[in-house]
């Protein structure tokens, strides 16, 4: 009974390169958040997702930052031409309905580091 | 603006004390109060609070929501070195596309010394 799992844990990238972080949810889990863990700080939601849709990506930066969770496979989120203050944990968290209250099972998180 | 502060941002005591944890939120559209504890890896569930008044109890941990003066505090007894860790409070938005979305404070640094 895996939980959510993220891969790789670990990335390092040099500026300018693409960053691809992976994120399989609980098996039966169609709802997936993003979220961003800058060092000393909270976690801050990027975008939510359902199978192939977007609901709310209004922690998403404008340019540069992308997200999807396609009919099959894992939820990608993709950083493009990545900076140095891109450095986080990002960390992807799963729930089975929104229509009820349920908690969201966090993944590992991969920890991006920009060089 | 909805926010959510935690209280205190660090605390350091030894094996055996009890502690409470603050946490006080402004939410427009409140649906739920989550508290999680995160270690160096991926924040784990504690507790979810929906209604106000009602203790939920784990073990030496308890927590409680106060929705009239919107904000909840998580009380650990007979703390344990086990028990250090970042304690993230969070709430959950009701209704449009928000639904769902967590939005956490800034988390307590707790470090129990034996």
């Amino acid at each position: 009974n895996a939980g959510v799992m993220q891969n790789p844990r670990h990335l390092v990238r040099r500026r300018g390169q693409e960053a691809r972080l992976r994120c399989s949810p609980v098996k039966g889990h169609s709802h997936v958040y993003w979220y961003r863990q800058l060092p000393e700080e909270g976690l801050k939601f990027m975008v939510y997702l359902q199978k192939e849709n977007i609901i709310d990506e209004s922690g998403m930066p404008k340019e540069r930052f992308s997200a999807e969770f396609p009919k099959e496979g894992p939820s990608i989120l993709r950083i493009q031409q990545v900076v140095r203050g891109d450095s986080a944990a990002y960390f992807c968290a799963s729930s089975p309905t929104v229509g009820s209250y349920n908690e969201q099972f966090f993944g590992p998180g991969t920890r991006l580091t920009v060089l | 603006e909805d926010k959510v502060v935690q209280s205190p941002l660090s605390l350091v005591v030894h094996e055996g004390d009890t502690v409470t944890l603050n946490c006080s939120y402004e939410v427009t559209n409140f649906r739920s109060l989550l508290w999680y504890k995160q270690e160096k890896k991926a924040p784990t569930f504690l507790f979810m609070l929906t209604s106000s008044g009602i203790e939920k109890k784990s073990g030496r941990l308890s927590s409680i929501l106060d929705k009239k003066e919107l904000f909840s505090i998580l009380n650990i007894t007979a703390t344990q070195t086990g028990d250090s860790a970042v304690y993230l409070c969070a709430y959950a938005n009701a209704g449009g596309t928000s639904y769902g979305k967590l939005t956490f404070g800034q988390g307590t640094i707790l470090t129990v010394h034996p």
